[in-house]
């Protein structure tokens, strides 16, 4: 099975401030054929379930916020939220969907307003 | 809009069983392969079985191989997961998830609802 890690386990950023969130598989996302990243990433916030953000590591879903940003490729993966808004915090998981099943998450990393 | 309501959420002993539904709606719902994730409190999402948009295929996290079975009534779009043998470790919120379009976002989850809680403790 694919190991996703994330780092840090929670962080800390003030309003307007850039938050970074990274994501590590334990073997490369990228599937030649098609120069895709099979990773994703999902927001969830307090009492809610996930909420899909970015899709092929990069692309983002249908109406989320374009301060919200996915890049990365192969095994390193990054989520950036540029200017924090207090409807960011939550936990944001991200997802490797190369080799399934099964499908894994990395342990989530939570982001809260300092 | 795409709706998935779980239910059939709550408290069993360890050993019982217990029948878990997703009614789906505002999509065709035999065009989707259909999953199941739980998450334990406090705690991160675990993928838990997946069943193709025709039933033809079905697979399980190693943890609920043997004891749980997911299955789909198409005339009635809804997903179920039936758990036999439940364990105290079972205990989680249990969502339902739409399988996103593998050309267009790829086999991820685009939908999901928003869960029903399953708790074994004696």
């Amino acid at each position: 099975d694919i190991v996703m890690t994330q780092s840090p386990d929670s962080l800390a950023v003030s309003l307007g401030e850039r938050a970074t969130i990274n994501c590590k598989s334990s073997q490369s996302l990228l599937y030649s054929s098609n120069n895709k990243n099979y990773l994703g990433w999902y927001q969830q916030k307090p009492g809610q379930p996930p909420k899909l953000l970015i899709y092929w590591a990069s692309t983002r879903e249908s109406g989320v916020p374009d301060r919200f940003s996915g890049s990365g490729t192969g095994t390193d993966f990054t989520l950036t939220i540029s200017s924090l808004q207090a409807e960011d915090v939550a936990v944001y998981y991200c997802q490797q969907y190369y080799t399934t099943p099964p499908w894994t998450f990395g342990q989530g990393t939570k982001v809260e307003i300092k | 809009q795409v709706q998935l309501v779980e239910s059939g959420g709550g408290v069993v002993q360890p050993g019982r069983s217990l029948r878990l539904s997703c009614a789906a709606s505002g999509f065709t719902f035999s065009n989707y392969g259909m999953h199941w994730v739980r998450q334990a409190p406090g705690k991160g999402l675990q993928w838990v079985a997946v069943i193709w948009y025709d039933g033809s295929n079905k697979y399980y996290a190693d943890s609920v191989k043997g004891r749980f079975t997911i299955s789909r009534d198409k005339f009635k779009n809804t997903l179920y997961l039936q758990m036999n043998s439940l364990r105290a470790e079972d205990t989680a919120v249990y969502y339902c998830a739409r399988g996103g379009e593998p050309i267009l976002t790829g086999p991820l989850f685009d939908y999901w609802g928003q869960g029903t809680l399953v708790t074994v403790s004696s």
